[in-house]
């Protein structure tokens, strides 16, 4: 099955910097890959998508970029507030099948 | 839109008795409902996924006798924990997914079984 693997697992920035989380996947056959961010004592939040025929995509200071042929997908925040601060979970699936979690990264920001 | 919603957010029970937690997607129909469990800083464990008007498929080491499932409708879910047991604490997490690819969560449900 799906192997979804996640770096790194703490990250702490200063306000104002930015913030990239990497994930990589093992099946070729992963096609959308959804970014999550859960807060302390609540439920995952989806905050980004892409699917597999895009390479690129942005919403404001989120964005999150795919690399196929590399398997690895990674979300960038820019300009971090400390509202940014949540554990990030990074995901991969074929539709209609289940989704496959990475590890999730504890982001800090630091004001 | 996507909302979904869990009940209750919090239970505590004592050992031995059983709990509903209800998930129910409100603004869309969810042809699909997973049920998650996250123990502390760890990631998402899946324990199950429903579809409308079938028997849940269960991940393997997942009890189905204690943990019934039921998807009564396209936007009604539960999860019952029976015969709980303190080992049962957790935080469970359910997410509901219609025609397309995304998967909507539900605010979780802290559950403390004493």
């Amino acid at each position: 099955g799906e192997n979804v693997e996640q770096h790194p697992s703490t990250l702490s920035v200063q306000e104002g910097d930015s913030a990239v989380i990497k994930c990589t996947y093992s099946d070729s056959a992963s096609n959308y890959f959804p970014w999550y961010k859960q807060e302390l004592g609540k439920g995952p939040q989806l905050i980004i998508d892409i699917r597999s025929n895009v390479g690129e995509k942005k919403d404001q200071r989120i964005a999150v970029t795919l690399n196929k042929t590399a398997k690895h997908f990674s979300l960038h925040i820019t300009e971090t507030q400390p509202e940014d601060s949540a554990v990030y979970f990074c995901a991969a699936s074929i539709p209609g099948n289940q989704f496959y979690f990475g590890t999730g990264t504890s982001l800090t920001v630091i004001p | 839109g996507a909302v979904v919603s869990q009940h209750p957010s919090w239970v505590i029970c004592k050992s031995g008795t059983s709990v509903k937690i209800e998930c129910r997607s409100l603004d869309f129909q969810a042809t699909t409902m997973f049920w998650y469990r996250q123990f502390p800083k760890q990631s998402l464990m899946l324990m199950a996924t429903s579809n409308e008007g079938s028997k849940a498929t269960y991940e393997q080491g997942v009890e189905k006798d204690k943990f019934l499932i039921n998807h009564a409708s396209l936007t009604l879910s539960t999860l019952t924990v029976t015969s709980a047991h303190p080992e049962d604490s957790s935080f469970y997490i359910c997410s509901a997914s219609g025609r397309a690819y995304e998967q909507y969560f539900g605010p979780g449900t802290r559950l403390t079984v004493t």
